[in-house]
């Protein structure tokens, strides 16, 4: 099946400074990547829908200035998280869109646990 | 309430033993999705299906239309099979998922 990368798997980072995640489709195009955020014991929560060459759409109360997505290419899509804090703590998951033969696939990645100090 | 529920939300079982994880939903949808997460956290997808019954090796899901359910079925279960299982839907209009809670699998040998 397709594959989606993140980067990097795991990151700690000081209060007050930015953490970039990519998300990378290596062998389809994605026009649309999804940025998912999941809590422990919790299911994943869409945080923001991101769409090639144009503005990602945000799901109400995520802050677009806060967590900054960028999608420049058909395989790759960031997510950026600025001034982060204690709170920003959490396990970030990304997916591709594949639409091979009509139907829509979306493929995950392995996600990226982020610990903010 | 969820709009999309799962059944049960805990499930342990011996090796061997057949599974079975049940996945209602309350509208219609165009595709439902089952999705394998191990701890540690990666997502892995399972199944996409719109209608009737795929398999894969030991792992076979179904999907009823009418009644708006699903099941993913996992045969002769194996410690390698725990991992949270999650059922989640994406409705007509557009791309975006709604997930279930997960069902928390847990095979002891």
């Amino acid at each position: 099946g397709a594959v989606v990368s993140q980067h990097p798997s795991r990151v700690i980072c000081k209060s007050g400074t930015s953490v970039k995640i990519e998300c990378r489709s290596l062998d389809f195009q994605a026009t649309t990547m999804f940025w998912y955020r999941q809590f422990p014991k919790q299911s994943l929560m869409l945080m923001a829908t991101s769409n090639e060459g144009s503005k990602a759409t945000y799901e109400q109360g995520v802050e677009k200035d806060k967590f900054l997505i960028n999608h420049a290419s058909l395989t790759l899509s960031t997510l950026t998280v600025t001034s982060a804090h204690p709170e920003d703590s959490s396990f970030y998951i990304c997916s591709a869109e594949q639409t091979a033969g009509g139907s829509l696939e979306q493929y995950f990645g392995p996600g990226t646990r982020l610990t903010v100090t | 309430k969820n709009e999309v529920e799962q059944s049960p939300q805990n499930l342990t079982a011996q090796e061997g033993e057949f599974i079975t994880i049940n996945c209602s939903y309350s509208v219609g949808i165009s595709a439902l999705h089952w999705l394998q997460q191990h701890p540690g956290g990666g997502i892995v997808s399972l199944f996409m299906l719109s209608s009737g019954k795929k398999k894969h090796g030991r792992l076979i899901a179904t999907i009823n239309i009418q009644e708006k359910h699903s099941s993913l079925h996992i045969t002769a279960s194996h410690p390698r099979d725990s991992a949270v299982y999650i059922c989640a839907v994406r409705y007509a209009s557009g791309s975006r998922l709604t997930f279930g809670e997960g069902t928390q699998l847990t095979v002891n040998p």
